[in-house]
């Protein structure tokens, strides 16, 4: 089920920074997904964002969009600590949901 | 409130033995999924269901089997056959049947280690 590779693996911020991820996928997409876990938890549904559409917003997170590249970013302004969690980018492929790996991001108080 | 909810949160188990996974909704979402998550992987699809009496297998269906008798209920048996069933499994639904439009909601996940 795997499509997307999340970059950094993981990345390690202060609070009040902003916080970049990055995903690459290789087929072709009718929207991209972007979730996020808290640890032992289960995945709870961010951002999506259309093959046509190239940003989007939702409070503190962006989005874009590049279909040339096969290539995502969520951006998240000013993380707190709570926003301590893996990110997975994920495209759907009909009856399937395929994520990365997911970016562990641990942002410090 | 709607949600999923996946029951044993924790569950062990010896070798050799067979153990059942519950999933519930109360979405009314027509499609469950079944996904395993390893440690520092993504999530691999296992089963999926799109409507009642009907699933199909996904990337790694091997020794795990699903039923889905009612719509809110998409049970997953882990069976002997599983040669490393350590893992964390996370239930999912989607209120379409196709992916391509819609998202999934995901339930908090049972972990099981084979002892």
């Amino acid at each position: 089920s795997q499509q997307g590779e999340e970059d950094p693996q993981a990345l390690s911020i202060q609070e009040g920074e902003n916080a970049t991820m990055n995903c690459s996928y290789k087929t072709s997409i009718n929207n991209l997904q972007w979730y996020r876990q808290n640890s032992g938890r289960g995945l709870v549904h961010l951002i999506l964002i259309r093959s046509n559409e190239r940003e989007k917003h939702s409070g503190r997170l962006r989005v874009t969009l590049d279909t040339s590249k096969k290539s995502s970013s969520l951006l998240i302004t000013a993380s707190r600590a709570a926003d301590t969690a893996s990110y997975f980018c994920a495209t759907p492929n009909n009856n399937d949901m395929r994520f990365g790996a997911g970016t562990r991001l641990t942002v410090k108080p | 409130d709607g949600g999923i909810t996946q029951s044993p949160k924790y569950l062990f188990r010896k070798e050799g033995q067979n153990v059942t996974l519950s999933c519930e909704q109360n979405l009314n979402h027509d499609a469950m999924y079944w996904y395993r998550q390893d440690p520092g992987q993504g999530l691999r699809l296992i089963y999926y269901s799109q409507i009642v009496n009907d699933f199909q297998k996904g990337d790694i269906a091997e020794g795990y089997s699903v039923s889905r008798e009612k719509k809110e209920s998409f049970p997953l048996t882990v069976t002997s056959a599983q040669k490393n069933p350590t893992a964390f499994y996370l239930c999912a639904s989607s209120i379409k049947r196709r992916l391509d439009t819609g998202e999934l909601f995901f339930g908090e996940g049972s972990r099981l280690t084979v002892l």
